[in-house]
């Protein structure tokens, strides 16, 4: 069992829908989880961090933790041609100083 | 302001040549690392400076050599290295390791011939 599990996707969705985005992991130890967004050729970009369990929104992003269940999601609404993108979901543990990173959703936003 | 910058954006070297790739952040950040990341994969870590100092090396081949000169700057330096290492390569910074956040710069696009 991979330690981050993300569906490669792609994941079509018309514009102005909403985008749900999901990872799961199985390391109960795992505690800081973050999204990058990463255009083709691009570097990562840091979208959005979540620490504790529930939700957590900025502008039209929303992460979403649960930890009893192992999972962090995305909600991106009113989505815009320009996310499209791969969504990378990545998580550090405690004393672990490496971030493991999920292999990424591709996303297409469809106008 | 969460810039990192990275020079060169693109490097062709031949297997027989030396290069050194750069990279600033003035965040005032005490983590700096290295990824790799070949095509349709997530980054993959290499190194690992906290306060200037080398934390961690995940079994990097030797043609790989970092060097942190001060808490801004964070050099790789290339050398004999082989087509399979062409890749994008990556830096990032954080506050501190652990679960700070990370931020990358816009990375090298790296062909070896």
């Amino acid at each position: 069992q991979k330690e981050v599990e993300q569906n490669s996707g792609p994941l079509s969705v018309p514009e102005g829908a909403i985008a749900s985005l999901n990872c799961t992991y199985s390391d109960r130890g795992s505690q800081s989880f973050f999204w990058y967004r990463q255009y083709s050729g691009k570097s990562p970009e840091l979208i959005m961090s979540i620490y504790s369990n529930g939700d957590k929104e900025d502008g039209r992003f929303t992460a979403q933790l649960n930890k009893a269940s192992q999972y962090v999601s995305l909600l991106i609404r009113d989505s815009q041609p320009s996310d499209s993108a791969t969504y990378l979901c990545a998580m550090t543990r405690l004393g672990n100083e490496k971030l493991t990173f999920g292999t990424g959703t591709r996303l297409t936003i469809i106008p | 302001d969460t810039e990192v910058t990275q020079t060169p954006k693109h490097l062709v070297m031949g297997m027989t040549n030396k290069k050194s790739l750069k990279c600033e952040q003035h965040m005032g950040h005490r983590a700096m690392y290295w990824y790799k990341q070949k095509a349709k994969k997530p980054p993959e870590l290499m190194f690992v400076y906290s306060y200037e100092k080398l934390s961690i090396n995940e079994s990097v081949p030797s043609r790989f050599s970092p060097e942190c000169p001060n808490s801004s700057l964070l050099n790789l330096h290339l050398h004999a290295l082989q087509p399979e290492d062409s890749a994008l390569y990556l830096c990032a910074s954080s506050l501190l390791v652990g679960s700070y956040e990370q931020y990358f710069g816009p990375g090298t696009r790296l062909t070896v011939t």
